[in-house]
């Protein structure tokens, strides 16, 4: 079955600086999302981006959070200056259409020190 | 109040029993999804529901919009089911497809 890649799967900041999380969506999908899950908690649902732009975003995901897809593959998530509440696993997922099976990388976990 | 509650929190199980996980909800919806997440973190697609029943493999998922209640049914459990159950909602209008509101999960453990 196709794969949704993350990079890095942990990654390690200290308060304040910027993370970049990386995710390889399935080559023919449109669809991306990101979704956070601080330990103990539920998934809860960040951003969505179809077309080179946001589609929607929760109330969780303010200034500090950006998404992009630089180079019409690598669909990236930057915190720029990270708090320690964003310690949490991010997961990228992909669809190819909007009302397909949803595909979900195996996250990245942020620890913020 | 959360607006997706499951039952159980945590449910243990024989190898080979019926497993039926609940799903209730509290606002309308346009559809209703079933996830697996491992224990090393990694979440599984398995359903996307507006109606009625679907099934693949031992898996059976069920939705009764009228009682804005989901049962995800597990025939013949495995050891390899163990993971956290997952039911998560696209509100009615809610915009992205995948603009999801979760619930807590139900940890299953199936024992050989």
């Amino acid at each position: 079955e196709p794969e949704v890649t993350q990079t890095p799967s942990h990654q390690v900041t200290q308060m304040g600086q910027e993370v970049i999380l990386r995710c390889v969506p399935i080559s023919n999908h449109l669809y991306f999302y990101w979704y956070r899950q601080i330990l103990g908690q539920k998934v809860e649902f960040l951003v969505s981006f179809y077309n080179n732009e946001i589609s929607e975003k929760s109330e969780i995901f303010d200034d500090q959070f950006s998404v992009e897809r630089p180079d019409g593959s690598n669909f990236t998530l930057k915190i720029r200056s990270t708090k320690l509440e964003d310690s949490a696993m991010y997961f990228c997922a992909t669809a190819g259409d909007g009302n397909e099976k949803l595909f979900f990388g195996s996250g990245t976990q942020l620890s913020v020190l | 109040k959360n607006e997706v509650e499951q039952s159980p929190q945590n449910l243990t199980a024989q190898e080979g029993e019926f497993i039926t996980i609940n799903c209730s909800y509290s606002v309308g919806i346009s559809a209703l999804h079933w996830l697996q997440q491992h224990p090393g973190g990694g979440i599984v697609s398995l359903f996307m529901l507006s109606s009625g029943k679907k099934k693949h493999g031992r898996l059976i998922a069920t939705i009764n919009i009228q009682e804005k209640h989901s049962s995800l049914h597990i025939t013949a459990s495995h050891p390899r089911d163990s993971a956290v159950y997952i039911c998560a909602v696209r509100r009615m209008g809610g915009g992205s497809n995948y603009k999801l509101t979760f619930g807590k999960g139900t940890l299953l453990t199936v024992n050989p």
